[in-house]
């Protein structure tokens, strides 16, 4: 069974402080996934990596695939209250029996206070 | 449909009951995903739908749990025997096709088994 560990499970910070999320694992995945869900909603794709190495950047997140694809960080920087939501990574295994479900953290809730 | 849209959005229902939750994926999304939510976890696996069949099961807790996609486009849930144990929110999701991954989520139906 594969699985993914987020860190810090909660984080609580003020409006224009920059913070980082993690997401481990022992398994190696094809690509990983991160999303953003808000109460009452279902989550929303925020980026998608799938080489070792790979940082993407969108507006003030910043991603990054780790080099063996086990391992993840979501960095946001000047946090917004917008920014308030669960993070969730979530990872794609390789080809094979099973190959399209996701396994997903349980997430990093954040709280950005104006 | 712009999205994926579930209903109900929520249900409460007795332990012992059965009870039926629907699915509308994205028009044209050949695969079609079923995850569970519970309190204060990531989004688990249960099936992957991929035309009309089941490409994988593997997810599903137990067979009081079966889910349907007769015709390729809307998917039914079905839980037979609900037991309390069963609360959460169920999230469907689609994707163009099996081998692309990026889902996109609906709302998700909140079922509560009391």
């Amino acid at each position: 069974t594969q699985l993914l560990e987020q860190s810090p499970q909660f984080l609580s910070i003020q409006e224009g402080e920059n913070l980082t999320v993690y997401c481990n694992s022992s398994s190696v995945f094809s690509s990983l996934q991160w999303y953003r869900q808000e109460p009452g909603e279902g989550p929303v794709l925020l980026v998608t990596v799938v080489t070792g190495g790979e940082v993407k950047k969108l507006k003030r997140l910043t991603f990054q695939f780790g080099d063996a694809r086990k391992d993840s960080s979501l960095h946001i920087t000047a946090a917004q209250p917008g920014d308030t939501g669960l993070y969730l990574c979530a990872g794609a295994p390789s080809p094979g029996a099973g190959s399209y479900q996701l396994t997903f953290g349980k997430g990093t809730k954040l709280s950005v206070i104006p | 449909g712009a999205g994926v849209s579930q209903t109900p959005s929520n249900k409460v229902t007795e332990k012992g009951k059965y009870v039926e939750l629907r699915c509308d994926p994205i028009s044209g999304h050949t695969a079609l995903y079923w995850y569970r939510q519970s309190l204060g976890q990531g989004p688990e696996f249960l099936i992957y739908f991929q035309g009309t069949g089941a490409a994988d099961d593997s997810g599903l807790p137990n067979d009081r749990f079966f889910a349907v996609r007769p015709e390729g486009s809307v998917s039914t849930l079905k839980i037979q025997r609900t037991e309390r144990g069963d609360s959460a929110v169920y999230l469907c999701a689609s994707s163009p096709s099996g081998q692309n991954t990026e889902a996109f989520f609906g709302q998700g139906t909140r079922l509560t088994v009391v």
